[in-house]
């Protein structure tokens, strides 16, 4: 499958807890992106990066989130201290940004479902 | 935020009816893009609509643009019961478009066989 994953699928955890998700873009496509959605809602921005870095980020992203892209593939989403208000489905994306003044989709994975307890 | 407000809400019809989805936005927009999201599933992207069109077309799918009143509309014709999803509208609205997309809350379509 060469399509944008994400591991782990699930992750439960308690409060105050540290959690890590990563996310592996198609291939070729140089930028990737974080959307978080909660049940009934549609997914809401919260980072993207071209390459390795990280050119903007949400209000959504407190500091308690921390995002990289290191070598300008894979993703790692870091929670710090966990609370219940984070529990929702962590979405990554990719696309390839060819030129600018282009529209591009972006190709979405399955998801991370976070509960917090 | 949320930019897009889909309209219905929740949606029902029969195999073979067609369904017609609005979507509303407040800000000025580079395109608009329609994603379908099965339950368990990511989204999947399905059309994207320039703000200097007015109407695109694929497959069963047909989109509207009217920038004058910052609405889409998407329309399935002859719907299945493998439609039945949840379907957003994202407008990207950077000058210099391909990054951030901001989604509506969505419309649930059932369809019934």
């Amino acid at each position: 499958d060469t399509g944008v994953s994400q591991d782990p699928r699930h992750k439960i955890t308690k409060r105050g807890q540290n959690v890590t998700f990563r996310c592996d873009p198609i291939s070729e496509h140089n930028r990737l992106y974080w959307y978080r959605q909660t049940l009934g809602q549609g997914p809401e921005f919260l980072t993207y990066f071209q390459n390795e870095a990280q050119l903007e980020k949400s209000r959504l992203l407190s500091d308690r989130f921390s995002a990289e892209r290191p070598k300008g593939s894979f993703s790692t989403l870091e929670i710090q201290r966990t609370e219940q208000g984070d529990s929702a489905m962590y979405l990554c994306a990719s696309s390839f940004r060819l030129a600018e003044m282009v529209p591009n989709e972006q190709f979405f994975g399955p998801g991370t479902r976070l509960t917090v307890l | 935020s949320q930019q897009g407000e889909e309209d219905p809400q929740a949606l029902s019809i029969q195999e073979g009816e067609n369904a017609t989805m609005n979507c509303s936005y407040k800000t000025s927009i580079n395109n608009l893009q329609w994603y379908r999201q099965n339950s368990g599933r990511g989204l999947v992207h399905l059309i994207l609509i320039r703000s200097n069109e007015r109407e695109k077309h694929s497959g069963r799918l047909r989109v509207t643009l009217d920038t004058s009143k910052k609405s889409s509309s998407l329309l399935i014709t002859a719907s299945r019961a493998a439609d039945t999803a949840s379907y957003f509208c994202a407008t990207d609205r950077s000058e210099t478009s391909g990054s951030r997309l901001t989604f509506g809350e969505g419309t649930q379509l059932t369809v019934n066989p």
